[in-house]
């Protein structure tokens, strides 16, 4: 089984609509980020999360919120969708601790916004 | 200008070449990732380094941060190499380990 799942894998909505997207992690790890995807842009931070009572902006979080319900669970919500929001996301993990660490990616969601 | 930037974009390369991909940065940093992103879109790390030189199977990445560059090789390419392949940077001065990315470059391996 995957270590770092997401759902859904694909959506299709409306703008306007609310949008969450789930991921949750087997690492035991206490960090956990969300990026975006786009042609020519690259991969781009959202949020992340260091443990459960921590919540941080990253370099594109308008239009954005989550929550982190346990350890293993970090969600993305889009209050209301817009065209500009598709993208490919994807949730990441990694350990706590001094130093730098590697990440770990869930397979991604591919949002479509109409 | 991007605070990290990979080159080529693009690169073909034919079954059995030796294929080098680049990157290059501004800032400074703890530690360089090299990433996978096969066609499905899943991304898969490759390697993470801060200095010298790391070796898995077909696939060597060398950093040097006195001029933030790092390279990654792939020797004997095959048709399964066709990826893209990105490179990102751990910035000094940024908390835990949240990554700054380039765009990637399109590896494709011809038979």
């Amino acid at each position: 089984d995957a270590d770092v799942t997401q759902t859904p894998r694909n959506r299709i909505t409306k703008t306007g609509k609310r949008i969450m997207l789930e991921c949750s992690q087997t690492k035991g790890h206490d960090r956990m980020y969300w990026y975006r995807q786009d042609p020519g842009l690259g991969l781009r931070l959202i949020y992340y999360s260091f443990d459960v009572k921590d919540i941080n902006k990253g370099e594109i979080s308008d239009g954005y919120s989550v929550s982190r319900q346990a350890q293993a669970k970090f969600s993305l919500s889009l209050e209301s969708a817009i065209p500009n929001q598709t993208a490919l996301y994807f949730c990441a993990t990694s350990a706590s601790g001094t130093g730098a660490h590697e990440q770990y990616f869930g397979p991604g969601t591919r949002l479509t916004v109409t | 200008k991007n605070e990290v930037e990979q080159s080529p974009q693009n690169l073909t390369a034919q079954e059995g070449e030796f294929i080098t991909i680049n990157c290059s940065y501004s800032v400074g940093i703890s530690a360089l990732h090299w990433l996978q992103q096969h066609p499905g879109g899943g991304i898969v790390s490759l390697f993470m380094l801060s200095s010298g030189k790391k070796k898995h199977g077909r696939l060597i990445a060398t950093i040097n941060i006195q001029e933030k560059h790092s390279s990654l090789h792939i020797t004997a390419s095959h048709p399964r190499d066709s990826a893209v392949y990105i490179c990102a940077v751990i910035r000094r001065e940024t908390s835990g380990s949240r990554l700054t990315f380039g765009e990637g470059t399109q590896l494709t391996v011809n038979p």
